[in-house]
């Protein structure tokens, strides 16, 4: 069962913010949101995460709304390097009893495109 | 920076052959994951495992098995290949004491093609 709903692919202008929104509207209490990024022929790359606190990091922001059934990556000042498929992410992660536990199932992910 | 290294970019194995497809990561992480890739489809975890010789099944493990016997390395192994598990197949790595810290940690797959 998808546990997160992203639009299928968005479009935004070289030097613009880009902001991508996800809905988890059965988020639970323990679950994280994380984000990572797929470059064309290349692995998945962690890019944040966050519980229901607004987080910031060198390569983006999280901002997670109150109710925490939605939040938004943002990507300050998008390059063409940024062009790649985002994906949006909940799971527990249960620090205490480790690995067994945490495991990240993903979506299909938004695919954006930088344009110059 | 965590390294995690795929024996082989690409490969070519004929229906019914053994295929082995190697993991390594250096960074001494408890977690190790094997998820393919497919058009449409994303990515599909097929194993993890949470320590030596631990594992579990993901949710398409039917036709692999896997092997961790060291801590650094998770083997998997596709006992008689089919052309239905053509696909790009990533390994991924991560810390269970820091979880969420970093996330996961990708290498770079192994696109393998069965004929």
């Amino acid at each position: 069962d998808a546990k997160t709903t992203q639009p299928p692919s968005m479009d935004c202008a070289e030097g613009r913010a880009a902001n991508l929104p996800c809905n988890h509207s059965t988020i639970s209490g323990n679950e994280y949101v994380y984000w990572y990024r797929q470059i064309h022929s290349q692995g998945p790359q962690y890019i944040i995460h966050g519980l229901k606190n607004n987080e910031t990091n060198e390569m983006a922001s999280l901002i997670i709304t109150e109710d925490r059934k939605s939040s938004t990556l943002i990507l300050p000042h998008a390059t063409l390097r940024d062009t790649a498929v985002y994906y949006c992410i909940v799971s527990a992660s249960d620090f205490y009893s480790g690995g067994s536990n945490y495991k990240l199932t993903f979506g299909k992910g938004t695919l954006l495109t930088v344009n110059p | 920076d965590v390294k995690v290294t795929q024996s082989s970019r690409y490969l070519v194995k004929r229906t019914g052959e053994k295929v082995f497809l190697e993991c390594v990561q250096d960074m001494d992480h408890e977690n190790m994951f094997w998820y393919r890739q497919d058009p449409g489809l994303g990515l599909r975890l097929i194993y993890f495992s949470y320590d030596v010789k631990m594992k579990e099944k993901g949710d398409i493990p039917e036709g692999y098995s896997v092997s961790r016997e060291k801590k650094e390395r998770f083997s998997l192994i596709l006992e008689s290949a089919s052309t239905n598990q053509t696909s790009m197949y990533l390994c991924a790595s991560s810390l269970s004491d820091r979880v969420g810290d970093y996330g996961y940690t990708f290498g770079s797959g192994t696109r393998l093609t069965v004929v």
